[in-house]
Order: structure tokens, then sequence, then C-alpha cells
């Protein structure tokens, strides 16, 4: 059975102090994992999709990172308005399916 | 362009109702995803729809079940509402399935009493 479990459960920062966030998975096989924010009373909304080790990507303050075991996402100089919940899913490759295991979230408060 | 659109966006329902919810994807997108969010659980994932066919189910029972237009809008009915069925249910339109960048919408938050 897939697993994600994501780490802090809950962050709080001051605006401008860098952190990162982590996802540490298992699947039997990884066919991507994806990264979300989701926003008080709204939808997630897509950030990255990550497919092997060592793939990297990067939107404005955020950069995701995969290894085989976990995923990263760093947050640089963090502004208020990057206060969200950050969701991290896998997708795996047995059975044929593309059901998504998602973790239950990291909440990130930043300070101005 | 527009969004995905779910509607309604508030229900309160009574425990044994039954309940229909919508989704209306992104235009050119085929793929559409309900997903289960709670407070105890996260995020669980409903069931998928392609091109009119449920493609992808999750483990949740037969209640809850789903379809899919020709204009690829989708619907969601849960029969036999439970007091455990209160959670926002989200629908998530992607291109052409879960394995790409998939857009969600606001969510349909259901109360059952």
């Amino acid at each position: 059975e897939d697993q994600v479990t994501q780490s802090p459960e809950a962050l709080r920062l001051q605006e401008g102090e860098s952190s990162s966030l982590n996802c540490s998975y298992t699947v039997s096989g990884l066919r991507g994992l994806f990264w979300y924010r989701q926003d008080p009373g709204k939808g997630p909304e897509f950030l990255f999709t990550l497919y092997s080790a060592g793939e990297e990507k990067e939107k404005e303050r955020l950069k995701a990172t995969l290894t085989k075991k976990e995923s990263f996402l760093h947050i640089t100089a963090p502004k208020p308005e990057d206060s969200a919940t950050y969701l991290c899913a896998v997708q795996s490759t047995s059975g044929g399916s593309y059901i998504p295991t998602f973790g239950r979230g990291t909440s990130l408060i930043v300070h101005p | 362009k527009a969004g995905v659109t779910q509607t309604p966006r508030y229900l309160i329902k009574t425990r044994g109702q039954q309940v229909t919810l919508s989704c209306s994807p992104i235009s050119g997108h085929r793929s559409v995803s309900w997903y289960q969010q709670t407070p105890g659980q996260g995020l669980q994932f409903l069931f998928e729809y392609f091109s009119e066919t449920q493609r992808n189910k999750g483990n949740f029972p037969g209640r809850f079940s789903g379809r899919q237009f020709s204009n690829s809008r989708s619907e969601m009915n849960v029969s036999t509402l439970e007091l455990g069925d209160s959670a926002l249910y989200l629908c998530a339109s992607s291109l052409v399935g879960m394995n790409t960048e998939a857009f969600f919408g606001q969510g349909t938050r259901l109360t059952v009493v």
C-alpha cells in the first residue's frame, strides 16, 4: 500500500526565513510525485510534478526536489502570501491505475 | 480561461437522503476526478472519469457513484447519506488523465445532519 508522510504538520516562519517541507513516500514504483498548495476554503492549486530521483523544479520562491524516498519543497525568503497548506501526493506504477495517495499536508504560516 | 466550476458550493442534507454534486471541467479537459476531503482522513480519491467512462475508482462504498456526460461535465451522487459523509468534495479536471497537471474546483461543502 502506498504511503505518504508529510512533516512537519505545521510550520511558522518569519518573513524572509527560508525553510523546507518534507514529503516521505513508500510506493512499489513511482509514477509521479505532485505538490499542491491549498488556501482555506479553496481547492488545491497545482505546483509541481516530479517523475524521477534527482529532478528539481522551481517556481518563484518555491523549489521542489525528489529522491528515491522523499521530496522536499524549499521555500526561499517566504512572504505572508505563501501562507497555505502544502500537499504532496504520489502515483504508483503498481496495478496500472493512476490513483493518487495524498499526504496530510503541512500548514505553513509566514508572519510579517 | 474559465476554471473548474462546482455547484452547489454549500449543501445541508439530512441523514438517509441522497445528494448530487456537479462539476464542469476546464474546456478541452477530458478527465474529471473526484475527491473527498475531511479533517480526519485528509484528501482521498473517489473516482476518475475519462470520456464518459469510469477509469479509476478509490476505496469508497457503492453509495458513492458518478457519471460523466459527453461534454465532459460530471456529476457525483451519494445515496443514503451518513453523518460521516460530511466533507468537502472536490473535483479536478485534467487534459488527459491524473498523471498530468490537475486543476481543482473550489469544492462543495456537504453537511449531513
